[in-house]
């Protein structure tokens, strides 16, 4: 079946514009994850969805950045007033629960001028 | 805190050649290891994973065991392919958590 998508593959932006990344989990999981990861680094969490509600958003960076799951499947993860330091690939992942194995997307690499 | 320290590469091998990719841990509970790959243009893989200490992971001729008196989950192939030429990346999460503590990498070149 299909795996976990993420749109755009890459996103250019300037310093201080809005961006949204989008995650598809694989259908049936309701545990959703976003991670970061800076060049040369390991992923590092971010924030963590069960069903519609966000469970545990203690990675998140700062108040620029934010995450919804509205309908419990789709995930957008939005940075306003993006800044160089933001520049890296942003990895959703989804399990059938938040116990099970963890299945990643490509990524969405995002580079701002 | 909880942390994960993997060799730095880039690891390059010949075919054929014995691989072995060094990963340590800290961790203040009972900890469960994992090792991904992620292969050019592709997620992020869960390649094998153990629970808890002297199980042993495998998985595609790799393996792993969970030592917790060195702290060590350090990944071997006997004979490694071009095809296993990748980034690895070792993890640890505790108490079945879901929150995945990742080491920054070590890629791995093999040559034919």
């Amino acid at each position: 079946g299909a795996g976990v998508s993420q749109t755009p593959s890459n996103k250019v932006t300037e310093k201080g514009k809005y961006v949204e990344l989008r995650c598809d989990p694989i259908s049936g999981h309701t545990a959703l994850y976003w991670y970061r990861q800076s060049l040369g680094q390991g992923p590092e969490f971010l924030i963590y969805f069960q069903g519609t509600g966000a469970a545990d958003d203690s990675g998140l960076p700062n108040d620029r950045f934010f995450a919804v799951r509205p309908e419990g499947s789709v995930s957008t993860l939005k940075i306003q007033r993006t800044e160089r330091g933001d520049s890296a690939v942003y990895l959703c992942a989804s399990s059938l629960n938040s116990v099970d194995e963890q299945y990643f997307g490509p990524g969405t690499r995002l580079t701002v001028t | 805190g909880n942390s994960v320290t993997q060799m730095e590469g880039p690891v390059t091998l010949s075919e054929e050649a014995f691989l072995t990719i060094n990963c340590t841990y800290t961790a203040t509970g009972y900890p469960s290891l994992f090792w991904y790959v992620q292969y050019p243009g592709e997620g992020l893989q869960l390649l094998l994973k153990a629970t808890k200490a002297d199980d042993k992971g495998s998985n595609k001729g790799f393996e792993a065991t969970y030592r917790k008196e060195t702290t060590s989950f350090h990944l071997e192939k006997g004979s490694v392919q071009v095809s296993d030429s990748a980034v690895y990346f070792c993890a640890l999460n505790l108490d079945s958590s879901y929150k995945l503590i990742f080491g920054s990498g070590t890629r791995l070149l093999v040559r034919p």
